[in-house]
């Protein structure tokens, strides 16, 4: 069925250690996004592409990174310049916005 | 700067109340709106969304939502909340050519049996 699905639910990340956290969709569409959701701070954008091969810095992009070598595949990399990764990070696609389960992402 | 400004953090009904959450936008232009439901250990739904044409939109579960232009603002109402609207909602606005949605910070809504 269609849809956009994230990989791994939860992730465990030990100091200085970069992760990745995967975004696949189905739905064709040419958007997507990572948002970082904190408690009582609502959805804050990371990263956005808005094509294949091209992507743009959101407003808490600092510690992050991400590719689009494919129009189905977003990933996120918490890299260890990332001082507080743990949070709920969500992958959603399209312009009317279609949202992933998310992962959970725990420094340990 | 466009922003999303939602009243409420944090609401308690009990059963069969009447719900509306406040949600305002600081932008002039044509905007599209959204609202989302998190319900407890779950991802992020579409409950509504407004483009263009009758203010009031209907969405999914009995929520409605009017849009009122005059005063940049997009409430979410349902008449009679159950116990299982216990959800964390959230507005959203898209504004101009920019396909990025900028965010309220949640309104956390408890509903008791």
């Amino acid at each position: 069925d269609g849809g956009i699905t994230q990989s791994p639910k939860y992730l465990f990340r030990k100091e200085g250690q970069n992760v990745t956290l995967s975004c696949e969709q189905n739905l064709n569409h040419d958007a997507m996004y990572w948002y970082r959701q904190d408690p009582g701070q609502g959805l804050r954008l990371i990263y956005y592409s808005q094509i294949v091969n091209d992507f743009q810095k959101g407003d808490i992009a600092e510690g992050y990174s991400v590719s689009r070598e494919k129009k189905e595949s977003f990933p996120l990399t918490v890299t260890s310049a990332q001082k507080n990764p743990t949070a709920f990070y969500l992958c959603a696609t399209g312009g009317g916005y279609t949202f992933g389960s998310g992962t959970r992402l725990t420094v340990v | 700067a466009q922003s999303v400004s939602q009243h409420n953090h944090h609401v308690i009904l009990s059963e069969a109340a009447s719900l509306e959450l406040g949600c305002n936008y600081s932008y002039g232009g044509t905007v599209n709106l959204f609202w989302y439901v998190q319900y407890p250990g779950q991802h992020l739904q579409l409950l509504l969304k407004y483009f263009s044409g009758d203010p009031l939109v209907k969405g999914i579960k009995g929520f409605e939502a009017e849009f009122i232009k005059s005063k940049f603002s997009f409430n979410l109402r349902k008449p009679s909340v159950q116990w299982s609207d216990t959800a964390e909602y959230f507005c959203a606005v898209n504004a101009g050519n920019n396909r990025k949605l900028i965010w309220g910070l949640g309104t956390s809504l408890a509903v008791n049996p």
